[in-house]
C-alpha cells in the first residue's frame, strides 16, 4: 500500500521568502512522486515529477524537489515565493502495481503576505 | 493543445438519481482516470480507462461506473446517489502510463446531491 504525508495543512510566507513544502510517502515497492498545484475553481497542473532519475528535478515556475529515498521524503521549494504561488499544492504517489492510482495526500494552501 | 474539458461544471441532483459526467482528453492522450476530491482533501482515485478498457480501479463501489469511447474520451457514470457523492469529479489524461507522464487535469464537475 501507498500513502502520502503532507505536513502542515497551511504554510504562510512573506514575499520573496523561501517556499518548503513538506511531503512524506509510503511505498512498497520505488515510488514515482509528483507534485501538482491547485488554483481555485481549476483542475490541478503537474508542477514536477521524479521518476528514478536525478534525485532532484527542476519544475515549472521555479519550483524544485529533492527526492530522499532514506527519509522517504519529496519536499517541494522555491527560493523566493511570489504572489502568483498562493495556491493548494498536492504531493502524490504511484507505482506500476496498479495501474493509474496515484495516491495523493490532503493538500497544503500556501499563503503569500505582501 | 485544448487540454481536458469537462462537462457540466456545476449540477445539483437527488439522492437515488443517477448522473453522466463527460470528459474530453487532451488531444493524443490515450489514457484517462477518474478522481473524486472531496472537500478539503485530496483526489481519491476512482478508475482508469486505456484502449476503452478498465485496467485500474480504487475502492469505489460498482455503482460508480465509466467508459471511453474510440477518440478516448470518456464518460463517468454515478447511479443511486448518496449525499456523500457530493465532491468534486476530476478527469485526467495521460499520453500513456501516469507513472511516467503524470496527469493533465481537467477543471472539474461540481456534484451536489441534496
Amino acid at each position: 500500500a501507498q500513502s502520502v504525508t503532507q505536513l502542515g495543512s497551511h504554510v504562510s510566507v512573506s514575499e520573496g521568502a523561501l517556499v518548503l513544502l513538506r511531503c512524506n510517502y509510503s511505498s512498497s515497492v520505488p515510488p514515482y512522486l509528483f507534485w501538482y498545484v491547485q488554483y481555485p475553481n481549476q483542475g490541478l497542473q503537474l508542477l514536477l515529477k521524479y521518476t528514478s532519475a536525478a534525485t532532484l528535478v527542476k519544475g515549472i515556475n521555479g519550483f524544485e524537489a529533492e527526492f530522499k529515498k532514506s527519509e522517504t521524503s519529496f519536499h517541494l521549494t522555491k527560493p523566493s515565493a511570489h504572489m502568483s504561488d498562493a495556491a493548494e499544492y498536492f504531493c502524490a504517489v504511484s507505482d506500476n502495481t496498479n495501474a493509474g492510482k496515484s495516491t495523493f495526500g490532503d493538500g497544503t494552501t500556501l499563503t503569500v503576505k505582501p | 493543445e485544448t487540454g481536458v474539458t469537462q462537462s457540466p461544471t456545476h449540477l445539483i441532483k437527488t439522492r437515488g438519481q443517477q448522473v453522466t459526467l463527460r470528459c474530453s482528453s487532451q488531444s493524443g492522450h490515450n489514457t484517462v482516470s477518474w478522481y473524486q476530491q472531496a472537500l478539503g482533501q485530496g483526489p481519491q482515485f476512482i478508475f482508469q480507462y486505456y484502449r476503452e478498457e478498465e485496467n485500474g480501479r480504487g475502492n469505489f463501489p460498482p455503482r460508480f461506473s465509466g467508459l471511453q469511447f474510440p477518440n478516448y474520451s470518456s464518460e463517468l457514470n454515478v447511479n443511486a446517489l448518496e449525499l456523500d457523492d457530493s465532491a468534486l469529479y476530476l478527469c485526467a489524461s495521460s499520453p500513456g502510463q501516469p507513472d511516467n507522464y503524470g496527469y493533465t487535469f481537467g477543471s472539474g464537475t461540481r456534484l451536489t446531491v441534496v
